[in-house]
């Protein structure tokens, strides 16, 4: 089984600032996948990599940007946050033909 | 353009009944179709992988199905329990990544 870290696991933050949300995982996969979640909602992709140095944009828009320097770590960052951001953020992996998916952040723009 | 419904959204069932989730996607070019558990505020679980060469997955109370000529996929929850009150999502795999449904929201009451 994966082990994937998604920190914070909630946030509460004013519009303009500036966010990074952290993802890790121990299990040296190459393929990570950032998902937003709105309440109810199906999850949509919006981020993912196929290694170091690999960064692709999903199926859905997103404001955010990512970067992946070490296999281990996938982080998304947000320059400045607006309300709409509002949402929630998974963080998944691909180890074979699964997807093994972080705990989320929680994420709320006032 | 894939997209994936899942029927009922809402159920709600004593416990000890089998009962039956539906998924449905509009393309039947996939490459596999997985089922996953999301409990409040987590991330989700993969609890069964088809390939789109095979024709059912089980795991203990769990069956899936899968029949990608009506672009359907069955998920049989065999003598329900109140831990199995969560949100399922099916997923198909197009290319890469993964496409979600809405989920059904399930709740097994004593």
């Amino acid at each position: 089984e994966a082990d994937i870290y998604q920190t914070p696991r909630y946030l509460v933050i004013g519009t303009g600032k500036k966010i990074t949300l952290e993802c890790s995982q121990t299990m040296g996969h190459d393929k990570m996948y950032w998902y937003q979640q709105d309440p109810g909602m199906e999850l949509h992709l919006i981020h993912y990599s196929y290694g170091v140095n690999s960064t692709e944009k999903g199926d859905l828009s997103s404001e955010s940007t990512v970067s992946r320097i070490r296999t281990e770590h996938f982080p998304l960052t947000l320059e400045s946050a607006r309300p709409s951001h509002t949402s929630q953020y998974l963080c998944a992996t691909r180890g074979g033909e699964t997807q093994y998916f972080g705990p989320g952040t929680r994420l709320l723009v006032l | 353009k894939q997209e994936v419904t899942q029927i009922p959204a809402a159920l709600s069932v004593p416990e000890g009944e089998n009962l039956v989730l539906n998924c449905s996607f509009t393309d039947s070019a996939i490459y596999n179709l997985q089922w996953f558990r999301q409990d409040p505020g987590k991330g989700l679980t993969s609890l069964l992988l088809i390939q789109s060469s095979q024709r059912e997955q089980t795991s203990g109370r769990l069956n899936a199905s899968l029949d990608k000529s009506s672009g359907r996929s069955t998920l049989y929850i065999a003598a329900s329990q109140p831990g199995d009150s969560a949100t399922y999502l099916c997923a198909v795999e197009d290319g890469d990544k993964l496409i979600f449904g809405t989920g059904t929201r399930l709740q097994v009451f004593p």
